[in-house]
């Protein structure tokens, strides 16, 4: 069974461009989440979805960030503009049920010029 | 606020000692616990948690950890550490009855060095 998946592994971009991260969940799994992880900092949750549904986007820093799950499947995750402050690695995860059971992919290394 | 304390960033031990990983959390209730490993070019892999029950809990990889109700505790300990085992480690703590969140609230790692 594949594990959750995340593309690209990393992006370099400059200050004031666009950036879509893609999360690929584990087939089945209804539950799917972001998380970030900023230099030295620890991992900070970002929003849930349930299905195509953002159960709960109390973590997302600001209205540069537009996260969607277009028909319950994958996920993206768009910082526009991006500034420097957005750089980290960005985590996606996801479960079955909401269990905690959160299955993790290898993450996304963004870095903004 | 909740919150979860690593107090240790980077811990050195030697190949075949014991190890113990800290981890303190800040919470009303009991919560669920959590402990993750993160190997360089991978994604977090769970190690074990705890619900509820019995206090000493059994992991993969031949880890446990204890919950210590009395200390706000959910320490992480491996009788004898391979090479392999080298890797950053994270505490996180999910609230029961958080709404309908599976949101998980992680301390900020402990990078395990393993000497030969």
């Amino acid at each position: 069974e594949a594990g959750v998946t995340q593309f690209p592994s990393h992006s370099v971009i400059e200050k004031g461009q666009t950036v879509t991260l893609r999360c690929d969940p584990i087939s089945g799994h209804d539950n799917l989440y972001w998380y970030r992880r900023v230099m030295g900092k620890e991992i900070k949750f970002l929003l849930h979805f349930v299905k195509e549904s953002k159960q709960d986007e109390s973590g997302m820093p600001n209205n540069r960030f537009l996260a969607e799950r277009t028909g319950g499947t994958y996920s993206t995750l768009k910082v526009q503009p991006a500034e420097l402050e957005d750089s980290g690695v960005y985590f996606c995860a996801s479960s079955q049920d909401r269990v905690y059971e959160q299955f993790f992919g290898p993450g996304t290394r963004l870095t903004v010029l | 606020a909740q919150s979860v304390t690593q107090p240790d960033i980077h811990i050195t031990v030697s190949e075949g000692a014991s190890l113990e990983l800290r981890c303190n959390y800040s919470y009303g209730a009991t919560p669920y616990l959590f402990w993750y490993v993160q190997s360089p070019g991978q994604g977090l892999q769970l190690l074990l948690k705890y619900f509820s029950g019995d206090t000493l809990v059994q992991g993969i990889k031949g880890f446990e950890a204890e919950f210590k109700r009395s200390q706000s505790s959910f320490n992480l300990r491996k009788p004898s550490v391979h090479w392999s085992d080298a890797a950053e480690y994270f505490c996180a703590v999910g609230r029961p009855f958080w709404g309908n969140t599976g949101k998980l609230i992680f301390g900020q790692g402990t990078t395990l060095q393993v000497k030969p």
